[in-house]
């Protein structure tokens, strides 16, 4: 049973540009969940998909985007990229909407400048 | 809004001793306490969860106690070893859907 991937693992970026993060779900998990992890900070919640529905979403703002595909693997862009926008982004997937054994990936560190 | 305050930022413990991590929560709402732990590099991985019914839950060496009138919880790690340094994350989240998390805990056990 694999666990959840992101990639890349690192990526830097200039202020304006856009960004595309990806993340395939553990086995047998059909909704995500990205989180934003600012330095010294806890995972803000930033969007949940669920059957490729987004069902649920945290304080940001629409430049801020995601898809879930059949296979339940999922997308985060960010358009116009800030400098605040610098944070280590985390996928974590579940088996149902609804569920509590959320499984974290590794994450993506962005780096805007 | 933090709904969700964690404390201390930081703590210091000598290999044996007991670490304590505190949260206190806001919305009532919230059924499910999670805590989790991360180390550099890699994403949080739940440790223990505790649902509000009950006031204590064990699990080896990790134990949660929750105060539902004063709306706190905390992880306690009994003998803490070297390799438990990490930061912690405490959690809430109603019926399972999406994480509030604290502000998180670096805890470093000297050995």
């Amino acid at each position: 049973e694999t666990g959840v991937t992101q990639s890349p693992t690192h990526l830097i970026k200039t202020r304006g540009q856009q960004v595309t993060l990806r993340c395939s779900s553990q086995s047998g998990h059909n909704t995500v969940s990205w989180y934003q992890q600012a330095l010294g900070q806890g995972p803000q919640f930033i969007f949940q998909y669920y059957r490729e529905e987004e069902n649920g979403r945290g304080n940001f703002p629409p430049r801020f985007s995601g898809l879930q595909f059949p296979n339940y693997s999922s997308e985060l862009n960010v358009n116009a990229l800030e400098l605040d926008d610098s944070a280590l982004y985390l996928c974590a997937s579940t088996k149902e909407q609804a569920s509590y054994g959320y499984t974290f990936g590794s994450g993506t560190r962005l780096t805007v400048v | 809004q933090q709904q969700v305050k964690q404390s201390p930022q930081s703590l210091i413990v000598q290999k044996g001793g007991i670490s304590i991590i505190n949260c206190a929560y806001e919305n009532t709402a919230f059924d499910y306490f999670p805590w989790y732990q991360q180390f550099p590099g890699k994403g949080p991985a739940l440790l223990i969860a505790i649902r509000p019914d009950v006031s204590e839950k064990k699990e080896g060496r990790f134990t949660i106690s929750f105060n539902k009138s004063a709306k706190q919880f905390s992880l306690h790690i009994m003998d803490s070893q070297p390799g438990d340094s990490a930061t912690y994350f405490c959690a809430a989240s109603i019926s399972g859907s999406r994480l509030t998390f604290g502000e998180g805990t670096q805890l470093t056990v000297n050995p």
